[in-house]
């Protein structure tokens, strides 16, 4: 069975400085793997999915995300924090099996705060 | 434009009532989905729709019930509310199944 483990609840950076939100997957075969951000009371919006095409991932607003089978983590980065970047971030695997419709299994969230 | 929209965006019920949440998508994505967001649970998958007329039970669907008699429309309807109901819902759409797009989210408090 597919599953997401987003191994910090919690990531606090300063402004200016680099943002790694990490990830680490399970899946029985090749995965469709994406990374999504919800601001405080809204819904939640794609920052950048992996297909397979390549395994660096350029997202929305400057994120980031490499796709590394032989440790089985797909984690989010991005060189400078900027304030507007403080949400919670969720990892998402596709359930994607012979006979699924391809439903999604959200990580547990992280939360990231950007300090001033 | 749009997009994917949900209504009423807040909504206070009472034990036992029947309440429905509306989902209304413009893309005509084939599939839709809804998923119940809990603290400690993260967003867990209510069911979903592969087209018109075709739905499937995801991860929680017990109390839901919902249909799909045209593409761009996926009600959620709660027969008979309880409070372990009270939640923050939100539809999504995807063209093929794989990334999806998520509406603004419904708050649902049952008292």
């Amino acid at each position: 069975a597919q599953s997401v483990t987003q191994l910090d609840s919690h990531v606090s950076v300063s402004e200016g400085t680099p943002v790694l939100l990490r990830c680490n997957y399970s899946s029985s075969y090749s995965p469709s793997l994406f990374w999504y951000v919800q601001h405080p009371n809204k819904g939640l919006q794609l920052l950048l999915k992996y297909t397979s095409a390549t395994t660096l991932v350029k997202g929305i607003n400057g994120f980031e995300a490499e796709f590394k089978k032989s440790e089985t983590s797909f984690h989010l980065t991005k060189p400078s924090a900027h304030m507007s970047d403080a949400a919670e971030y969720f990892c998402v695997v596709s359930d994607r099996d012979g006979g699924s419709q391809g439903n999604l299994i959200f990580g547990k969230g992280t939360k990231l705060s950007v300090k001033p | 434009d749009a997009g994917i929209t949900q209504s009423p965006r807040y909504k206070i019920t009472e034990t036992g009532r029947q309440v429905t949440l509306m989902c209304h998508q413009t893309w005509s994505h084939s599939y839709m989905f809804w998923y119940r967001q809990d603290l400690g649970h993260g967003l867990r998958l209510i069911y979903y729709s592969a087209a018109a007329d075709i739905t499937d039970k995801g991860e929680v669907p017990d109390g839901y019930v919902v249909s799909r008699s045209k593409t761009e429309n996926f009600p959620l309807t709660l027969e008979s509310a309880t409070r372990s109901q009270t939640s923050v819902y939100f539809c999504a759409s995807s063209p093929q199944g794989s990334e999806q797009y998520f509406g603004p989210g419904t708050r649902l408090t049952v008292t």
